[in-house]
Parts: C-alpha cells; sequence; structure tokens
C-alpha cells in the first residue's frame, strides 16, 4: 500500500539556517505529493502542493520538488525563521480513485533566535 | 479566506459514552473527511463522504462510527460507544473535487476518553 517516511524529529535550528527535511514514499500509479504544517495548538495547514513529476510547489520561502526517479519530496528553505517553528508533514494522495491522504510522522521543527 | 470549523476543541468524556464531534466544511466543497491523529502518532484516515454517502473508510472506522451530514452545512462524527483507544486529535477535512484535491483541515477537535 502507499505509504510515506519522513525524517525523524525534532529537528533544532538556528535561526537563518537552511532547511531541509526529508520525504521518500511509496505509491502506486503518480500520486500527487504534498507538505503540511500543523503550528503550535492550530490544526493542519495546506503549506505546498505538487501534482506531477519535476513540479515544484512552493510558498512562504519553502519549496519542495517532485522527484520521481528517486520517489523524493524533500521540504527545503534557504533561512528559517522563529516563526517557523512547528510540525511539518509529508502526504500523498494517490491517483487510483483513492481519495485519502497518507501521511508521514511529522518532523518537530524547532528554531532558536 | 474560508475555512474549515470544528466543535468542540477539546471533550472529555467516559468510556461507553456516545460523543458527537461537529464540522462546518468549506461552504462550495463537496467532499469530506475524518482524520484522527493519536498523540505522537500519525494522521489516519478514517472515512471519506460524498453525495451523502461514504465513499471509502478505513479499517479504523468500524461500527461504532458513523458520520452525517444532517443539513447543509455540517458534517459530524459519532462514535457511539467511547473506548479509552479513542482518545486523539480529531480532523475534519473538505475538497472541492475528488481526484487529488488538495484537502483543507479543521483546527481539530481534541477528545480524552476516561
Amino acid at each position: 500500500g502507499d505509504s510515506v517516511t519522513q525524517m525523524e524529529g525534532p529537528v533544532t535550528l538556528s535561526e537563518e539556517a537552511f532547511l531541509t527535511i526529508n520525504c521518500t514514499y511509496t505509491a502506486t500509479g503518480y500520486p500527487s505529493l504534498f507538505w503540511y504544517v500543523q503550528y503550535p495548538g492550530e490544526g493542519l495547514q495546506l503549506l505546498l502542493k505538487a501534482t506531477k513529476a519535476d513540479d515544484k510547489g512552493s510558498n512562504k520561502g519553502f519549496e519542495a520538488t517532485y522527484r520521481k526517479e528517486t520517489t523524493s519530496f524533500h521540504l527545503e528553505k534557504g533561512s528559517v525563521q522563529v516563526s517557523d517553528s512547528a510540525v511539518y508533514f509529508c502526504a500523498l494522495i494517490s491517483n487510483f480513485g483513492n481519495e485519502k491522504l497518507t501521511f508521514g510522522t511529522g518532523t518537530r521543527l524547532t528554531i532558536i533566535p | 479566506e474560508p475555512e474549515v470549523t470544528q466543535t468542540p476543541s477539546h471533550q472529555v468524556t467516559q468510556m461507553g459514552q456516545e460523543v458527537i464531534l461537529r464540522c462546518v466544511p468549506i461552504s462550495n466543497h463537496l467532499y469530506f473527511y475524518w482524520y484522527r491523529q493519536i498523540l505522537g502518532q500519525k494522521v489516519e484516515f478514517l472515512v471519506s463522504f460524498y453525495n451523502n454517502e461514504i465513499s471509502e473508510k478505513s479499517e479504523i472506522f468500524d461500527d461504532q462510527f458513523s458520520v452525517e451530514r444532517p443539513d447543509g452545512s455540517n458534517f459530524t462524527l459519532k462514535i457511539r460507544s467511547t473506548k479509552l483507544e479513542d482518545s486523539a486529535m480529531y480532523f475534519c477535512a473538505s475538497s472541492a473535487g475528488q481526484v487529488q484535491e488538495t484537502q483543507y483541515f479543521g483546527p481539530g477537535t481534541r477528545l480524552l476518553v476516561l
């Protein structure tokens, strides 16, 4: 079945550091890929998405590229801020009429000033 | 910006009691979902709902669970007889379309079963 594997957390970085959170997936067909973010005390918010190979999703300085050859969708940001502290979830929806999002375990990111 | 809302934000109940979790999806969306997140674990799919019927459900969604859209705006999840292991954060989501459409999530209801 479908699965998403995320980099183990927690991750602690200093402000302005470069961020990478690794995400790889297993799915049949051609899934759509998503990154969701959960700020403290809040629900899941869509951060970015990509629907086909080589697409790059971007939002708020974050980027992720859909790599079919490595089945990856790593999240990157060039210079993190304290306000980026949150839990980040990689997720997919397959394209076989399957409507459910399959999530990774989440990576807790803490940015220190 | 339209958003999914959920009530209550927190609920504490005794084992064996019935609970109803409520959601108001984004108004022009047609597909509705429930997910749950047990503390420290993955977000897991429970059920999807379209055109007034369940379109897909997971193994977790057994006979103790039911969903309903009682009017044009609300979408509810009922747990008939709660168990300790039902303690989790429950998220409602909605999407405009079906195939690989973005799902928009509510803030969640934290359920604690004692």
